[in-house]
């Protein structure tokens, strides 16, 4: 079965400081991997994808994410958080056909 | 490219009622999706169309939801006899599948409350 596993439902960081959204996947196949973030009352927005190609992925607004096949792991990070950033964020598998997957979502707290 | 539209953004009706949403996906997107979404979760699958061929029913959707995509184009859900459960953001979202991705864009939701 496919599924993935954002490891903490809320994150604290201090504007400037370095972030680090964790997502574990499990897939009997090679996966693509997807991170969106949720603004309050916005639509989902894609930030990044991966797709078998490079590993290190980078997206809009200065996140990256790093594709570890043996630690089954698609980690979303960005090297210095801004006040924008604060919003949810969703880790999601796609296995073909129609089965897309979130996560249960992570709520990023940047602090002034 | 204006993106994936919904109309409405929100909805509130009373228990019983019916009420239906609308989607517009990006034009020559292929599939259309809808999902739902509540408080504190990820948005859960419902269903899915490729071109106007729905092609997949979550278990989610009761026989009170139907969703249907006159040719190909615009996609609209039914929630009948609505019920208080049925509280959630519906979620539409379109992709254009190329190779073995498919990379979905999303609306802004409507929301529903049932009193």
């Amino acid at each position: 079965a496919q599924s993935v596993t954002q490891l903490d439902s809320h994150v604290s960081v201090s504007e400037g400081t370095p972030v680090l959204l964790r997502c574990n996947y499990s897939s009997s196949y090679s996966p693509s991997l997807f991170w969106y973030v949720q603004h309050p009352n916005k639509g989902l927005q894609l930030l990044l994808k991966y797709t078998s190609a490079a590993t290190l992925v980078k997206g809009i607004n200065g996140f990256e994410a790093e594709f570890k096949k043996s630690e089954t792991s698609f980690h979303l990070t960005k090297p210095s958080a801004h006040m924008s950033d604060a919003a949810e964020y969703f880790c999601v598998i796609y296995t073909g056909g129609f089965k897309t997957i979130f996560g249960a979502g992570t709520r990023l707290f940047v602090k002034a | 490219d204006t993106g994936v539209s919904q109309d409405p953004r929100h909805k509130i009706t009373k228990r019983g009622q019916n009420v239906t949403f609308r989607c517009d996906p990006i034009s020559e997107h292929n599939r259309l999706y809808w999902y739902r979404q509540t408080l504190g979760q990820g948005p859960e699958f419902l269903t899915y169309f490729q071109n106007e061929a729905q092609l997949e029913k979550s278990r989610l959707l009761s026989d009170r939801f139907s969703a249907e995509r006159p040719k190909g184009s615009f996609s609209t859900l039914e929630i009948q006899r609505t019920e208080q459960g049925d509280s959630a953001m519906y979620l539409c979202a379109s992709s254009l599948v190329a190779g073995a991705t498919d990379t979905q864009y999303f609306g802004p939701g409507t929301r529903l409350t049932v009193l």
